[in-house]
């Protein structure tokens, strides 16, 4: 079992719709979880993180915890085609190794 | 880009040859890290620094090494490269704030072995 899954995609949604990313993790003692986005061919770029049961809402992204499951995910609101990207979900073992996601490509379509 | 360059962008090299990837940041930070980042396999943590002269060996360290010597240079090198070292290798440093380390990325150097 991997540490971090994601579905690689593609999700596609058209654009207004929301989109929903989602992520389990396998450490069940694990305390924060990152959100990032990344272009095709860009670097990552992080988007959000959350350490506490429950959503965080920044803007249009909302990310929602539930540690007794081992799930994190990541709301899009009123999805744009620019928010067509692929989207990690990381999650630190310690301080120093982040273990990451495949990602799942999201295409928003016009 | 959190202040963070990495040299070269592009490189084409050949089995066995040394390769020297640089990451260089502007801004102090402690701690840098190299990944590589593969499809189907997300980023992988190759070696990361705590400190000038201080590194670890991350999940995929094999075939790889790393040195710093001044705070704002983190070198990786690929000591005779292989075809499976081709990838494209993302530099990072972390940030602390508030409640987290967040790491923030380079822009990355894509790397071929023929």
């Amino acid at each position: 079992q991997k540490e971090v899954e994601q579905n690689s995609g593609p999700l596609s949604v058209p654009e207004g719709a929301i989109a929903s990313l989602n992520c389990t993790y396998s450490d069940r003692g694990s305390q924060s979880f990152f959100w990032y986005r990344q272009y095709s061919g860009k670097s990552p770029e992080w988007i959000m993180s959350i350490y506490s049961n429950g959503d965080k809402e920044d803007g249009r992204f909302t990310a929602q915890l539930n540690k007794a499951s081992q799930y994190v995910s990541l709301l899009i609101r009123d999805s744009q085609p620019s928010d067509s990207a692929t989207y990690l979900c990381a999650v630190p073992r310690n301080n120093n190794d982040m273990r990451f996601g495949a990602g799942t490509r999201l295409t928003v379509k016009p | 880009d959190a202040g963070i360059t990495q040299s070269p962008r592009h490189k084409v090299t050949e089995t066995g040859t040394p390769v020297t990837l640089r990451c260089h940041q502007t801004e102090n930070h402690r701690y840098m890290y190299w990944y590589r980042q593969d499809p189907g396999h997300g980023l992988r943590l190759i070696h990361y620094s705590y400190g000038v002269k201080d590194t670890d060996k991350g999940e995929v360290s094999d075939g790889y090494s790393v040195s710093r010597s001044k705070t704002e240079d983190f070198l990786l090198t690929l000591e005779s490269a292989t075809s499976s070292q081709t990838s494209v290798y993302f530099c990072a440093i972390s940030v602390t704030g508030v409640y987290q380390e967040t790491q923030y990325f380079g822009p990355g150097t894509r790397l071929l072995v023929l």
